[in-house]
């Protein structure tokens, strides 16, 4: 059973467009990061959250990070065809030690 | 150059056989992870390590046997394959203070 759930599990949709991907836990963590994999890489760090009720934006990507610190959101503004890609969420324990990640969404993005 | 490497990116192996993926990280960090991708699975944490000679199991051990006799090399033995351990492994270490994941660029495992 997966820690964290994250839904959809695929969205392909057109350039322009506004997105929202989500991760859910039963758990609360101390942090939530959020990950973009591109094909035969490993993932990247894109942001991280500490606080309940934070909001990170990163140019079009704002990223929420629950009250109770459960849960996590990723919005993209205007998706463009750079955004495709394997989006991953990763909740971290006490000191920023063990991550467990989300089954991720897998983004297309077309022209 | 400074970073995390794996080998081999590719193995392909039979049944039964032991095989071992190593990791290397020059940073110095002090966090390493062994994670498995798999389709619809996401990455899943095998072992991980806080230190030299300080190791404890994550969601998926079973099957796999780690150890850390120095801080910058992580292997990750697989001591008799079987074909469930198809898959993506990636290594990983953490920046401390940040606590971001930097992760290598993968071992692709075929078990026959």
């Amino acid at each position: 059973t997966q820690l964290l759930e994250q839904s959809p599990q695929f969205l392909s949709i057109q350039e322009g467009e506004n997105l929202t991907v989500y991760c859910n836990s039963s758990s609360v963590f101390s942090s939530l990061q959020w990950y973009r994999q591109e094909p035969g890489e490993g993932p990247v760090l894109l942001v991280t959250v500490v606080t309940g009720g934070e909001v990170k934006k990163l140019k079009r990507l704002t990223f929420q990070f629950g009250d109770a610190r459960k849960d996590s959101s990723l919005h993209i503004t205007a998706a463009q065809p750079g955004d495709t890609g394997l989006y991953l969420c990763a909740g971290g324990g006490y000191n920023f030690n063990k991550f467990y990640f989300g089954s991720g969404t897998k983004l297309n993005v077309k022209p | 150059d400074a970073g995390i490497t794996q080998s081999p990116r590719y193995k392909i192996t039979e049944t039964g056989r032991q095989v071992t993926l190593m990791c290397h990280q020059t940073w110095s960090h002090s966090y390493m992870f062994w994670y498995r991708q798999d389709l619809g699975h996401g990455l899943r944490l095998i072992y991980y390590s806080a230190a030299a000679d300080i190791t404890d199991k994550g969601e998926v051990p079973d099957g796999y046997v780690v150890s850390r006799s120095k801080t910058e090399n992580f292997p990750l033995t697989l001591e008799s394959a079987t074909r469930s351990q198809t898959s993506v492994y990636f290594c990983a270490s953490s920046e401390p203070n940040t606590g971001e994941l930097f992760f290598g660029e993968g071992s692709r495992l075929t078990v026959l």
